[in-house]
């Protein structure tokens, strides 16, 4: 079945402690992005990547980091968590990047729920 | 810049009511357009999209046409049933870039 996962669903943790979000897809896709949602302002994206080893700043990357080593993998880190990063959080991914003719869907996961305290 | 302007909710209708909702879009060259829906407590589903002007994408009952003229994707479903409670969201890809832009989302509930 295709999908792409995340891993926890749900966590809760303290400022500062760093913590990393994984999202895997099985689908060989080549864009994988990540999105917090919050209350009033919809999906914002964070990161995306093109391809392995090809990263690239959204609209609201500061405190995130992201890496992609491999092709199925995409995981989301936070050095250094603060209560502003409160939010659910979506990884995604799709066979071509936004941009190109005949743009394909986006496949979301189910989603991170995650609080600072 | 690209971005999208969607509808206030939340929205509340009674069964097979005409459901209207409004997005409008800003972008530079041709974008394609989207329409995700989001059930409690899942992820976003692709409800339909059109990738060029004049297009009408369709899924469900649901539709949605792609107006360069007036910038514009509304969506529309001519009777709308209790199980299409969620919250749908209006996006957009750009040609000159690599992101996707959402709107704010609008809330739907629909009662018997």
């Amino acid at each position: 079945e295709a999908q792409v996962t995340q891993n926890p669903r749900y966590l809760i943790t303290v400022t500062g402690k760093k913590l990393t979000v994984t999202c895997s897809q099985n689908m060989n896709h080549e864009y994988m992005s990540w999105y917090r949602q919050d209350p009033g302002l919809g999906l914002r994206q964070i990161y995306y990547s093109m391809n392995v080893e090809v990263t690239d700043k959204g609209d609201v990357p500061e405190g995130y980091k992201v890496s992609r080593k491999e092709k199925r993998n995409f995981p989301l880190i936070l050095e250094s968590p603060s209560p502003n990063q409160t939010s659910l959080y979506f990884c995604a991914s799709s066979s071509r990047p936004p941009g190109q003719a005949d743009t394909d869907t986006q496949y979301f996961g189910p989603g991170t729920r995650l609080t600072v305290l | 810049g690209n971005s999208v302007t969607q509808m206030e909710g939340p929205v509340t209708l009674s069964e097979e009511a005409f459901l209207t909702i409004n997005c409008t879009y800003t972008a530079t060259g041709y974008p394609s357009l989207f329409w995700y829906v989001q059930y409690p407590g899942e992820g976003l589903q692709l409800l339909l999209k059109a990738t060029k002007a004049d297009d009408k994408g369709s899924n469900k009952g649901f539709e949605a046409t792609y107006r360069k003229e007036t910038t514009s994707f509304h969506l529309e479903k001519g009777s709308v049933q209790v199980s299409d409670s969620a919250v749908y969201f209006c996006a957009l890809s750009g040609n000159t870039g690599n992101q996707f832009y959402f709107g704010t989302g609008t809330s739907l509930t629909v009662i018997p």
